[in-house]
């Protein structure tokens, strides 16, 4: 079954660039999804089809795929941005969603 | 805008069914060009996608391997909504449940397949 790998955790400091990736076999041939999620909520997209951003979501917030990785970057960090953020695939081959494992950002 | 409501019980005994009901509001199941979706999370399992329901013409159904002999996705085009059943549970299947929609297609036959649209969530306890 298709996988896709975050670190489990990143750190940054307010206004720093913060950076997270999801890597999985030839992610770059298919469409990457981010969704960030703060305790107790549900997730809400923030990148979708690698690089879209859905209206409401601050421009700090981009996406890249390409190789086997997507990175969702978040330029000028804010404290508000602490959550967990999840990529999200779409595998044809098998017809089913693949989520990473999560990668908490803490914003120090 | 599209709004999703979660309802059903937050405890279910082992080897029941567990049933949630999603309905949808500002969208139509019916929808030729959305997904119906359930996902669940759990410290052990992080965010699992269980099923879906779509329309194209007629309805459809995908599930994940995980609980495919288990689960069942209907749509409900009376009341607008759909539901998830899930038999013989476990305490494996303690979770927090989400539905959601997904907006599904193809851009130079790349698939993409975007949730943007999500539930509040229900916490089911598997317990006696």
């Amino acid at each position: 079954s298709y996988e896709l790998t975050q670190p489990p955790s990143v750190s940054v400091s307010p206004g720093q660039t913060a950076s997270i990736t999801c890597s999985g076999d030839k992610l770059g041939d298919k469409y990457a999804c981010w969704y960030q999620q703060r305790p107790g909520q549900s997730p809400v997209v923030v990148i979708y089809q690698d690089d879209k951003r859905p209206s409401g979501i601050p421009e700090r917030f981009s996406g890249s795929n390409s190789g086997n990785t997507a990175t969702l970057t978040i330029s000028g960090t804010q404290a508000m941005d602490e959550a967990d953020y999840y990529c999200q695939a779409w595998d044809s081959s098998t017809v089913h969603v693949v989520f990473g494992g999560g990668t908490k950002l803490t914003v120090l | 805008q599209v709004q999703l409501q979660q309802s059903g019980p937050g405890l279910v005994k082992p080897s029941q069914t567990l049933s949630l009901t999603c309905a949808i509001s500002g969208d139509s199941v019916s929808s030729n060009s959305a997904a119906w979706n359930w996902i669940r999370q759990s410290p052990s399992r992080g965010l699992e996608w269980l099923g879906r329901t779509y329309y194209r013409s007629k309805w459809y159904n995908d599930y994940a391997v995980s609980v495919k002999s288990r689960i069942t996705i209907n749509p409900d085009t009376s009341k607008n909504q759909f539901s998830l059943h899930l038999d013989s549970v476990t305490p494996e299947d303690t979770a927090v449940y989400y539905c959601a929609r997904a907006k599904w297609g193809s851009w130079d036959a790349t698939a993409y397949y975007d949730m943007d649209v999500w539930g509040q969530g229900t916490t089911v306890t598997v317990s006696s």
